[in-house]
């Protein structure tokens, strides 16, 4: 079975600082991994994905992650954050049939000016 | 392009009332499909998902059950709903590497 840990429940940075999400997965087959965005009261947004190929994943909204098999992790990271990217972040993995999405339990980044 | 339709956006209900929230998808055919909750200050839990007309798999067991009487047509009941019910129900569906979300419903149940 699959599951993703997602260490830090709520993450405060300074606007223009840089910030790394952490995501940690356990599965006994290979795996695709994801992050996706939340904004209040609305559903969920993809920020990026890794399927195959380079480790390093780059997404929208300047966020990239890197794949990291030895260590099974997929961290999120942003060089400079914006006010606007106060929002909740989930990683999720799938199993390559795509039949199920496994969620961890969000991180909320809190953007301060 | 694909779109997925939810509905209501919010909804309070009192203790012991049945439930029915209703998701749409369009610009698809056979997708699967997902219910999922996101209870206060917790993150999001499946509840069922299902690859076909009237093939549905339950994650947890609850006071809740799903139905597909259609293709991309995917319903979330209960017949009396409890109080621990309340929270942000998502439904979503999957094509090949990527999961589309509803806006969700947000329930209150008093």
């Amino acid at each position: 079975a699959q599951s993703v840990t997602q260490l830090d429940s709520q993450v405060p940075v300074f606007e223009e600082a840089p910030v790394e999400l952490r995501c940690n997965y356990s599965s006994s087959v290979s795996v695709y991994l994801f992050w996706y965005v939340q904004y209040p009261n609305q559903g969920l947004q993809l920020l990026l994905k890794y399927l195959s190929g380079s480790t390093l994943v780059k997404g929208i909204n300047g966020f990239e992650a890197e794949f990291n098999k030895s260590q099974t992790s997929f961290h999120l990271r942003k060089p400079s954050v914006h006010i606007s990217d106060t929002a909740e972040y989930f990683c999720a993995v799938s199993r390559y049939n795509f039949n199920k999405f496994y969620f961890g339990s969000g991180t909320k980044l809190n953007v301060k000016p | 392009s694909q779109t997925i339709h939810q509905w209501p956006a919010t909804l309070v209900q009192p203790v012991g009332s049945p439930l029915s929230l209703e998701c749409t998808v369009e610009g698809t055919s056979n997708p699967n499909l997902y219910w999922y909750r996101q209870a206060a200050g917790r993150g999001l839990q499946l509840l069922f998902y299902s690859v076909g007309i009237g093939q549905i798999s339950s994650e947890v067991p609850q006071n809740l059950s799903a139905s597909r009487p259609q293709d991309r047509q995917f319903i979330l009941s209960s017949k009396k709903l409890l109080l621990s019910d309340s929270g942000f129900y998502l439904c979503a569906w999957t094509v090949e590497g990527e999961a589309f979300f509803g806006q969700g419903t947000r329930l209150t149940v008093v």
